[in-house]
């Protein structure tokens, strides 16, 4: 069974940084690329950032490029989002979610964990 | 960065309708195209992926069109279970990008 489990949301304070993880299992770890999406209180679902099973592809949003950084490590099968500078409006529900498998180079997105929240407020 | 638009952002139907969602993106994405329901308090549910494709155990009253620009998800014969929140997705190339969601709610 496909499990997501993400852990390290908070609250923060404006400026601050924080680094989310989300531990996974039930599938091969470096098959398959995952991403974070995120959605903010009462708003629709906003795709974050994306990495590829062997970390050569890396995507980010533009709402949090040069702030976030995504990585993943096989050894732990954890993936990470290292959150720096956080704004008011980084404040949402953070999911970790895999792509399924497909014959195409990028895929939707299958699995997803319940989500780890973070608010930044001062 | 690709664009994405859902029409309408909600509407009120009845058990037993059949409904039309609409997706547009700002530039062609080929059928790179994934819808997916989202109730609640809950993760999304992946529906259809590659604008067509019936994701593994979702119903077959659920189905979906187009290509390029231009998609639509249909719901044939709306069930209790299926009043949620839809979202369409683009996973063309990155930045990946949501649409801003279409909520169904009894009418």
């Amino acid at each position: 069974e496909v499990q997501l489990v993400e852990s390290g949301g908070g609250l923060v304070q404006p400026g601050r940084s924080l680094r989310l993880s989300c531990a996974t299992s039930g599938f091969t770890f470096d098959e398959y690329a995952l991403h974070w999406v995120r959605q903010a209180p009462g708003k629709g679902l906003e795709w974050v950032s994306g990495i590829s099973g062997n970390s050569g592809s890396i995507g980010y949003a533009d709402s949090v490029k040069g702030r976030f950084t995504i990585s993943r490590d096989s050894a732990k099968n954890a993936l990470y989002l290292q959150m720096s500078n956080l704004r008011a409006e980084d404040t949402a529900l953070y999911f970790c979610t895999k792509e399924r498998y497909c014959t195409a180079t990028r895929c939707p997105f299958d699995y997803w964990g319940q989500g780890a929240r973070v608010t930044v407020s001062s | 960065a690709i664009r994405m638009t859902q029409s309408p952002s909600s509407f009120s139907a009845s058990t037993g309708d059949r409904v039309t969602i609409t997706c547009r993106a700002s530039q062609g994405i080929s059928n790179y195209l994934a819808w997916y329901q989202q109730k609640p308090g809950k993760a999304p549910n992946l529906l259809i992926y590659g604008a067509s494709t019936l994701q593994s155990g979702v119903p077959s009253r659920f189905s979906g069109s187009g290509s390029g620009t231009d998609f639509t998800l249909t719901i044939s014969y709306l069930q209790s279970e299926d009043f949620a929140t839809y979202y369409c997705q683009h996973y063309y190339t990155y930045p990946f990008a949501f649409g801003p969601g279409t909520k169904v709610v009894i009418k």
